[in-house]
């Protein structure tokens, strides 16, 4: 079984200030590891994913996730905050053998000027 | 290229009513999925097709649900006997056939039901 916990529903900081959205998840096998966002009257659309070759990943717009098997938590960050940046973001875990991510509730990030 | 187009956009029916929501995926993706995202919430998956049949369809809440995808492109998802809970947006996405290839995913369609 596989599921995804993000704690936080909502998440505010002020444009320049570092950006940390907590995600962790629970597999019994090695999984694969996605954070996508989801932009007001957009799809989702993916941020960057982790399949193994690094546990460091980087993605689009200076994110940023580190997948660490002790903490089973996969957490995104970005540096320094953009007013653009705000925006759902969700993460999702699937197994090795299944194609069918398990997505968590979702994170709304709020960024003030 | 086009992204996954699903339509309408938004569906407003009432109790009872028989629906129909289209998705049109990436050319080339095999893999075509279902979810449900109500609000407050993440996406919930109801049903995975690859190709023209339905891999997994666990995720369907009952037997009013059912989702078709004749000739493994377009997928239409059907529900009967609509009740206000069924009220969410319905996300359709698509993929190339690898279990970590990423999903593309439509803007949704918004089914309200009076």
């Amino acid at each position: 079984a596989q599921s995804v916990t993000q704690l936080g529903s909502h998440v505010s900081v002020s444009e320049g200030a570092l950006v940390l959205l907590r995600c962790n998840y629970s597999s019994s096998v090695p999984p694969y590891l996605f954070w996508y966002v989801q932009y007001p009257n957009q799809g989702l659309q993916l941020l960057l994913k982790y399949t193994s070759a690094a546990t460091l990943v980087k993605g689009i717009n200076g994110f940023e996730a580190e997948f660490k098997k002790s903490e089973t938590s996969f957490h995104l960050t970005k540096p320094s905050a953009h007013m653009s940046d705000a925006a759902e973001y969700f993460c999702a875990v699937s197994l090795g053998g299944s194609y069918i991510p398990t997505f968590g509730r979702g994170t709304s990030l709020i960024v003030h000027p | 290229g086009a992204g996954v187009s699903q339509t309408p956009s938004n569906k407003v029916t009432e109790k009872g009513k028989y629906v129909e929501l289209r998705c049109d995926p990436i050319s080339g993706h095999t893999a075509l999925y279902w979810y449900r995202q109500s609000l407050g919430q993440g996406p919930e998956f109801l049903i995975y097709f690859q190709g023209t049949g339905a891999a997994d369809d666990s995720g369907l809440p009952n037997d009013r649900f059912f989702a078709v995808r004749p000739e493994g492109s377009v997928s239409t998802l059907k529900i009967q006997r609509t009740e206000r809970g069924d009220s969410a947006v319905y996300l359709c996405a698509s993929s190339q056939t690898s279990g970590n290839s990423p999903l593309h995913f439509g803007n949704g369609t918004r089914l309200t039901v009076t």
